[in-house]
């Protein structure tokens, strides 16, 4: 079963910040992230195991949630290179990997 | 530089024919993963690989097939009983099956004409 994500679309205005989350019904090892621009391959932002830690690069950090099974991914101070399509994906202690339906962000000047 | 080569990047495919989609890398990773992703949505899993001579159906596996005869390669057969196999076709790769992120391949776009 896929996590899920909200919202489903986000715009911006240069500078303001921005959260995506990611819920799972089922138990997780970890959740990761992802960012598509508009026909190219999603590019790895981060990597975050369970335990509840948060992670950051650069303006953009996210936080894991083991008892909720929730993550959200944190955009600060936003710029024009942030936009495009986040993807959320989980993996449970069995290995598969499911991607959320992903979060279109829109960030104008 | 290490990645992962997806081709070819275009492909049209008539009805009823099967077709081989290529995906190799040199990251010396032990997983491997083929995705699709049909427009405006997510990534859904079709085949993974966790060492050679091993792999796994994913969710949408039917209409499919794979083979992982080399560690640096990992193949995909879109067959003929497929019927809906118009998509963009993602490759991806990660050092093992958890606890790492995917690095993916620049896809190929796959279309029935």
């Amino acid at each position: 079963q896929q996590p899920v994500q909200s919202p489903q679309a986000v715009i911006l205005r240069e500078g303001e910040d921005a959260v995506i989350n990611c819920s799972s019904s089922k138990a997780l090892y970890s959740v990761h992230w992802y960012r598509q621009k508009h026909g190219e391959a999603p590019v790895f932002l981060m990597i975050l195991l369970k335990g509840g830690e948060q992670k950051g690069h650069e303006k953009i950090s996210a936080s894991f949630n083991e008892k909720k099974q929730q993550s959200s991914l944190y955009l600060t101070a936003s710029q024009l290179s942030y936009s495009g399509t986040y993807f959320c994906g989980t993996h449970t202690n069995a290995g598969k990997s499911t991607f959320g339906d992903g979060t279109t962000l829109t960030v104008k000047p | 530089d290490g990645g992962i080569t997806q081709s070819p990047k275009y492909l049209f495919r008539k009805e009823g024919q099967n077709v081989t989609l290529s995906c190799e890398q040199n990251l010396n990773h032990d997983a491997m993963y083929w995705y699709r992703q049909d427009p405006g949505q997510g990534l859904r899993l079709i085949y993974y690989s966790q060492i050679v001579n091993d792999f796994q159906k994913g969710d949408i596996a039917e209409g499919y097939s794979v083979s992982r005869e080399k560690k640096e390669s990992f193949p995909l057969t879109v067959t003929s009983a497929q019927k809906n196999p118009t998509a963009f076709y993602l490759c991806a790769s990660s050092i093992a099956l958890l606890g790492d992120g995917y690095t993916f391949g620049s896809g190929t776009r796959l279309t029935v004409v």
